[in-house]
């Protein structure tokens, strides 16, 4: 799996936009990245993820560099509720066998969200 | 639906006490996984099953067995607590074949052992 690289920590004002990076430099060409979240030691939640294309669903918008290196998790109008740690991990999608189903999280990105 | 459901929710034991955790999921996804969280990390895997029948150590294997009894069910095994392995336990499941992909969690089994 391609490592990931974030931030430890973050903070927002709420209603404004948070920008959350990610630096996969080591990404194969089959590979998607996949964003979490968990809120307060609850079992982690999928946001969204993405392949090479920008994508923007109901809770954030997902943009990755043309060279696929990085990306940055966008929550347009951050509330106190989006404070969480965030986890960036980037996998093959699809059928897997054996090792390609192993799944690593890092330590994320702690965001707080204050007013 | 129910999703990924875990118990017990929480347990102490002693050091040297056995004990299971149990998972089960009713979305018909082919893999589960366990992972554990200690304060203020992040998420380690210690076993996965990609699918019925098979399973896999992941990171942070010694300690635990693992049974997937089923399609279902995906149980985790402490044969000697010790005080380390104190941490929330998180089960996990995903399916194969689909264009997303993502894990779905359980809510946590918060584990003490004194």
């Amino acid at each position: 799996d391609a490592k990931t690289t974030q931030p430890p920590s973050m903070d927002c004002a709420e209603g404004r936009a948070a920008n959350l990076p990610c630096n996969h430099s080591t990404i194969s060409g089959n590979e998607y990245v996949y964003w979490y979240r968990q809120i307060h030691s609850q079992g982690p939640q999928y946001i969204i993820h993405g392949l090479k294309n920008n994508e923007t669903n109901e809770m954030a918008s997902l943009i990755i560099t043309e060279d696929r290196k990085s990306s940055t998790l966008i929550l347009p109008h951050a509330t106190l509720r989006d404070t969480a740690v965030y986890y960036c991990i980037v996998r093959v999608a699809g059928v897997l066998t054996g090792g390609g189903n192993k799944l690593t999280f890092g330590t994320g990105t702690q965001l707080k969200v204050e007013l | 639906n129910a999703g990924v459901t875990q118990t017990p929710k929480f347990q102490v034991l002693k050091t040297g006490q056995s004990m299971t955790l149990q998972c089960a999921q009713d979305m018909n996804h082919n893999s589960m996984y366990w992972y554990r969280q200690d304060p203020g990390m992040g998420l380690r895997l210690i076993y996965y099953s990609a699918s019925e029948g098979t399973t896999d150590k992941g990171e942070v294997p010694n300690g635990y067995n693992v049974s997937r009894l089923n399609k279902r069910e995906f149980s985790l095994r402490l044969e000697s607590a010790a005080p380390s392995q104190t941490s929330v336990y998180f089960c996990a499941s995903r399916t194969q074949g689909a264009s997303t992909g993502e894990l779905f969690f359980g809510e946590g089994s918060r584990l003490t052992v004194l």
